[in-house]
């Protein structure tokens, strides 16, 4: 199973909207409903932030948005504030039963 | 308060044996699925195994299958990644996380494979 394709690094200023795109294949993201994102701090453990696509596990904020369209899912964030400095990976459900992750992308708030 | 915590991470021998645990509270751990996803330092996060609530089926990445096996005690709360044949590259923290859609995980447990 091969890792979903995500950009190595985006970067915004504060108070900026950026996207993060994850592309897959038919096999996964365009064939399922089943795409998350991650969060994951230096040193930290992931956290989750958007499931099924486009939902926001309570507590998370709304100024992240996730969408899929094809094969290829996006995470949006909004109003980008300093402690949203991180990587972010995106996952899938496959047709193997299996989740694959993206490589994951490096968010940079200048 | 959901918590997951993980051990039995260490030094290892390359084609040694370790036992992962992952001990569970803060819910009712017999009704969900559990994965086990690694992390090689500096890299990024490669799912390896996930079984569903009650044991009866698991699953596996290409790159373990045969070597690791995954179990759980309902009884105990615990989760089990038995990983056998040991290599270099499975030098990674493993992270033991809830639910189809991951959505809370342990801090991780430091596995390095390296004679």
């Amino acid at each position: 199973q091969s890792a979903l394709t995500q950009p190595a690094s985006v970067s915004g200023s504060p108070g900026q909207s950026i996207t993060i795109s994850c592309t897959g294949t038919s096999s996964d993201v365009g064939g399922y409903n089943y795409v998350s994102w991650y969060q994951q701090h230096p040193g930290k453990a992931p956290k989750l932030m958007v499931y099924d696509v486009s939902n926001r596990p309570s507590g998370v904020s709304n100024r992240f948005a996730g969408s899929k369209s094809g094969n290829t899912a996006s995470l949006n964030i909004s109003g980008l504030q300093a402690e949203d400095e991180a990587d972010y990976y995106c996952s899938s459900y496959t047709s193997s039963t299996t989740r694959v992750f993206g490589g994951g992308t490096k968010l940079t708030v200048l | 308060e959901v918590q997951l915590v993980e051990s039995g991470g260490g030094l290892v021998q390359p084609g040694g044996s370790l036992r992962l645990s992952c001990e569970a509270s803060g819910f009712t751990f017999s009704s969900y699925w559990m994965h086990w996803v690694r992390q090689v330092p500096g890299k990024g996060l490669v799912w390896v195994s996930r079984i569903n609530s009650d044991g009866s089926s698991t699953t596996y990445a290409d790159s373990v299958k045969g070597r690791f096996t995954i179990s759980r005690d309902n009884a105990k709360s615990t989760l089990y990644l038995q990983m056998n044949s040991l290599r270099a590259e499975d030098t990674a923290v493993y992270y033991c996380t809830r639910d189809v859609i991951l959505d809370y995980w342990g801090q991780g447990t430091l596995v390095t494979v390296s004679s």
